[in-house]
């Protein structure tokens, strides 16, 4: 079945520094992607999203490109800011299936 | 445009009592989902709706019905409450790119 596998957090960085977050996915068919952020309290927002080999998605600063060669739909961030603590969700949608295949979830906690 | 909304927000219910969760959603989605959250647990599907009148279960479907009586709504049902069931429910509607759009969440504390 399909799955995703995400790095393992908290991950930990400082106002201003670059941000990756590595995502990657087996999947049959051609999935569409997705990346979601959670603040504390609320629910989870959809950040950004890829349909298609090579596409990429953006939003708010951050980016995230569908490599099919890698599996992988990496986010990054060129200079995060504390507002962008978070915990940060790759997910994966086949058209064969009606539901999400989300990944466990990274922790952000950027300190000033 | 409200999207995805969830009543009640908070709930705090003792073992064995019953409630019903309500997520109503104004895009004319075709498919609705609950989840729960718990810590260290991700998300994990419970219940999920293909239409008006569907139901299908997920992957912690026990102590939990659903019914989608009208395509905006969908509930959520526990008819004897554990501690077990202590968590964060959302629920979510399905875009036209599989993508998933979440409502605000309810926490749900089972004494």
């Amino acid at each position: 079945g399909d799955s995703v596998t995400q790095m393992e957090g908290p991950v930990t960085l400082s106002e201003e520094a670059f941000l990756t977050i590595n995502c990657t996915y087996t999947a049959t068919g051609y999935p569409s992607l997705f990346w979601y952020v959670q603040y504390p309290g609320e629910g989870l927002q959809l950040l950004l999203k890829a349909t298609k080999a090579d596409d990429k998605g953006s939003n708010k600063g951050f980016e995230a490109t569908y490599r099919k060669e890698t599996t992988s739909f990496h986010l990054e961030k060129g200079s995060v800011q504390v507002s962008d603590s978070a915990v940060y969700f790759c997910a994966l949608g086949n058209s064969g299936y009606s539901t999400l295949t989300f990944g466990k979830g990274t922790m952000l906690l950027v300190s000033p | 445009n409200a999207g995805v909304t969830q009543t009640p927000k908070f709930r705090v219910l003792k073992t064995g009592q019953s409630m019903t969760l309500l997520c109503a959603q104004d895009m004319n989605h075709e498919y609705m989902y609950w989840y729960r959250q718990d810590p260290g647990m991700g998300l994990r599907l419970i219940h999920y709706s293909v239409g008006e009148g569907t139901t299908a279960k997920g992957e912690v479907p026990d102590g939990y019905n659903v019914s989608r009586l009208k395509k905006q709504n969908f509930l959520l049902g526990l008819e004897s409450a554990a501690p077990s069931q202590t968590s964060v429910y959302f629920c979510a509607s399905r875009g036209s790119y599989n993508e998933q759009f979440f409502g605000p969440g309810t926490r749900l504390t089972v004494l």
